[in-house]
């Protein structure tokens, strides 16, 4: 089953609203999450990584006052998108780290396809 | 900086064909390369991968060799199955600052005919 749960799959709203996502870590305390974007035909790119307890570290052109993250858990990190307008519109993915074990291992969301009006 | 160029799709065949998706890098130094899946309503998934040039990753019947050579894993498998439908993604590591960060390709989506 999924280690990782992203809600909601997906999301339409009008512009000028704010969008949150989640994303929590079923099985595993995540130290560590990652936010992705992915456009039409585009490659998924790294928006943020996010850290409990410590603020999110921003991909440079990843507007940190549009796009909030919180972490405030070990199984919880939230992305939302503020003031959301049609270029906001794309398919976002978190991941999460799992730290235990011999080898560090990544899971993935599945993903919230988000479409503003 | 480093990037991951896939084959675009959508890719369609009928069960049993032979698969191939390329991959193509463009990276300083000698990254850890890798595919990943993404089945319908779920989770990408790591597929394969492998570390240094020469390797072969191999999972499920897919195969990928990192050729140094020519920058390339491509995807590969002998015999489809319907249950292979999905999205697949390329990806390298890259370290920055002392952290790791995955790159992706544009992903390929993959769908099988019975």
């Amino acid at each position: 089953g999924a280690v990782v749960s992203q809600h909601p799959s997906w999301v339409i709203c009008k512009s000028g609203t704010s969008v949150k996502i989640e994303c929590r870590s079923l099985d595993f305390q995540a130290t560590t999450m990652f936010w992705y974007r992915q456009f039409p035909k585009q490659s998924l790119m790294l928006m943020a990584t996010s850290n409990e307890g410590s603020k999110a570290t921003y991909e440079q052109g990843v507007e940190k006052d549009k796009f909030l993250i919180n972490h405030a858990s070990l199984t919880l990190s939230t992305l939302t998108v503020t003031s959301a307008h049609p270029e906001d519109s794309s398919f976002y993915i978190c991941s999460a780290r799992d730290p235990t074990g011999i080898n560090e291992k990544l899971f993935f969301g599945s993903g919230t396809q988000l479409s503003v009006l | 900086g480093n990037s991951v160029t896939q084959m675009e799709g959508p890719v369609t065949l009928s069960e049993e064909a032979f698969l191939t998706i390329n991959c193509t890098y463009t990276a300083t130094g000698y990254p850890s390369l890798f595919w990943y899946v993404q089945y319908p309503g779920e989770g990408l998934q790591l597929l394969l991968k492998a570390t240094k040039a020469d390797d072969k990753g191999s999972n499920k019947g897919f195969e990928a060799t990192y050729r140094k050579e020519t920058t390339s894993f491509h995807l590969e498998k002998g015999s489809v199955q319907v249950s292979d439908s999905a999205v697949y993604f390329c990806a390298l590591i890259q370290i920055i600052q002392g952290a790791q960060k995955l790159v992706f390709g544009q992903g390929t989506r993959l769908t099988i005919n019975p």
